[in-house]
Formats: C-alpha cells, structure tokens, sequence
C-alpha cells in the first residue's frame, strides 16, 4: 500500500520568508502526487498535480513543488510567505495500480507571523 | 459552478441514531469517495464508487453503508452512530487521472 510521509505537522514562518513543506512517498511506480490546501471550515482545494510532464510543478498562489525521484520527495514551496497563506497543507498520491483512488499526508498545519 | 455539495453542513446525533449524509457533484464525474478527517489523521477514506451501482470499501468503512443510485450522488449512511463516528465529513469527486475535487464537510457529533 502506497503510504505519504509529511514531516512536521507543524511549520511556523514568517512574512515574506520562505515556505518549505515536506513530502515523501512510498512508491516503485512514479506516481500521481497532488498537493492540497485547506483553509479554515473549508473543503481542500488542489494547490498542484505532478503526472510526469515535468519535475517542476508551478501551482496556484505562488507554490511549486519539484518532483525528485531518487529521494521519492515531492516538497512544497513558496519563496515568499503571505499572511493569507496560513492554512493546513495535504500531499496526497495516487495509489499504485490505481488512477483515482488517493492516499492522504497527515496534513502540516501553516502559521505565517507577522 | 457549484461543484460538490454536501448536506447537511451540520449535525448533532445521539449515540443509537442513524442518518445520512448526501453529497452531489454536477460535473458529471465518475468516481466518488467519502472520507473523515480528524485531528492528526489527515483524510482516511471511508468508501469509493468508481461508476453509478458501485461500491468499495475503504480504509475504514466499519459502521458505514453508502450508496450511488443515480451517478450525480453519493450517500453514506451511519446506522447506529457511536460517538467514534465524531468526525468531519468529506466527499470528493473525480474522473480517471484527475485531481479529486471536494465539498466544504458535514460536521457531526454524536454524544
């Protein structure tokens, strides 16, 4: 069974520094890897997909995440925290034999300080 | 463009009761899931349906039934809830080798 690693469940930065968001995967395959964000009461919404068209994967809102296989890492990053950034942040990958069933990171929570 | 939608958004049950918990997608999409997210867990899915008619288990699905009659709506119902089953709620949907796109969460306590 396919299993996500995200280290750190929590991650405090300030504005306007460098976000980095930690990934890893367990996969033979390379697979479908998403990231997702969710704001407070809210459902998630896709951030960004990597499906093997490039390693690195520009999404919405500033973040990439870059896709290296030989350390099975998919982390997240902003050059430039923004208040309006603070939300939980879930990796999730597709489950190997399958293209829609995901598998779920425990999710890093976000705080931004002013 | 209202996506995924999921009733209700909140409720409060007593341990014994049942309910059912409705979402609907308007994006014609094949697949949906129901997931439950608690705190330090990320989201762990509860059942899937890959086609109207369909169902699977997933990683947890004791104390839960679910149903697809029509391919537009996905329904999970608790029969005898248990406050275990304190939880948020939430179904996605999607189509084969696309981003699942999910509802804003049905809140449920049980007590």
């Amino acid at each position: 069974a396919q299993s996500v690693t995200q280290l750190g469940s929590h991650v405090s930065v300030s504005e306007g520094a460098l976000v980095l968001l930690r990934c890893n995967y367990s996969s033979s395959v390379p697979p479908y890897l998403f990231w997702y964000v969710q704001y407070p009461n809210q459902g998630l919404q896709l951030l960004l997909k990597y499906t093997s068209a490039a390693t690195l994967v520009k999404g919405i809102n500033g973040f990439e995440a870059e896709f290296k296989k030989s350390e099975t890492s998919f982390h997240l990053t902003k050059p430039s925290a923004h208040m309006s950034d603070a939300a939980e942040y879930f990796c999730a990958v597709s489950d190997a034999g399958s293209n829609y069933k995901l598998t779920f990171g425990k999710g890093t929570l976000l705080t931004v300080n002013p | 463009n209202a996506g995924v939608t999921q009733t209700p958004k909140f409720r409060v049950l007593k341990t014994g009761q049942s309910m059912t918990l409705l979402c609907a997608q308007d994006m014609n999409h094949e697949y949906m899931y129901w997931y439950r997210q608690d705190p330090g867990m990320g989201l762990r899915l509860i059942h899937y349906s890959v086609g109207e008619g369909t169902t699977a288990k997933g990683e947890v699905p004791d104390g839960y039934n679910v149903s697809r009659l029509k391919k537009q709506n996905f329904l999970l119902g608790l029969e005898s809830a248990a406050p275990s089953q304190t939880s948020v709620y939430f179904c996605a949907s999607s189509d084969s080798n696309q981003p699942q796109h999910f509802g804003d969460g049905t809140r449920l306590s049980i007590l």
